[in-house]
């Protein structure tokens, strides 16, 4: 079946620029989806992109997309301390299709 | 900005008890889901409901679950008979016809 892997830990100083990266295995990941959990918080969709694009820029965050290799990374510039959270990666063969996410990478930003 | 609500924050219950999971998804969405994530562990996805059915469940949504839109704007999980192994937050989501899913902020279900 479909996978999600993530490294589970960052650990970042505050300015400096943060790069969480994930590998998928289905091939027909059409959706690719970054999530981030603030403590107690729900998951907030951060960025997506589609798997026609190899990147895809959003303000401090840049989403690239190595189709063959399968991996997505979510680069945040000049990290802040409040991007501190877990950042979940993401794919669906559709828009409406289920989501398959991996465990999760815990980004710790330190002052 | 619209939200979907989750309610209770966290529930603990003993185990063989019966759970209610309570959500108000976003008024005008159609698609609505239930996740889950046991710590430590991926968001799994546990069944979505589309036009008053389940129109996908995952193998770990057996008999013991169920879900319910009883009055137009909650969408309930029920789980029969709890077992310690169902500890986990459970996350509610819907979305509109197009992609875009809108979680709550969970619930999380600790039992004893």
């Amino acid at each position: 079946g479909e996978d999600v892997e993530q490294s589970l830990f960052l650990s970042v100083r505050e300015g400096d620029s943060s790069v969480i990266n994930c590998t998928y295995t289905d091939s027909s990941s059409t959706y690719l989806y970054w999530y981030k959990q603030e403590p107690g918080a729900g998951l907030q969709l951060l960025t997506y992109i589609f798997s026609n694009m190899d990147m895809k820029q959003d303000q401090r965050l840049t989403v690239l997309l190595n189709k063959k290799d399968k991996h997505l990374s979510l680069r945040i510039a000049d990290t802040q301390t409040g991007d501190s959270a877990i950042y979940f990666c993401a794919e669906s063969r559709s828009g409406y299709s289920t989501l398959t996410f991996g465990k999760g990478t815990m980004l710790l930003v330190s002052p | 900005e619209p939200e979907v609500t989750q309610t209770p924050s966290h529930q603990v219950t003993q185990m063989g008890q019966e759970v209610i999971l309570r959500c108000v998804p976003i008024s005008n969405h159609l698609y609505f889901y239930w996740y889950r994530q046991i710590l430590g562990q991926k968001v799994e996805f546990l069944v979505s409901f589309y036009n008053n059915e389940i129109s996908e469940k995952s193998e770990i949504f057996d008999d013991q679950f169920s879900v319910e839109r009883p009055d137009g704007s909650n969408f309930t999980l029920k789980i029969r008979s709890t077992k310690l192994e169902d500890s986990a937050m459970y996350f509610c989501a819907s979305r509109t016809e197009t992609y875009g899913y809108t979680f709550g902020s969970g619930t999380r279900l600790t039992v004893v």
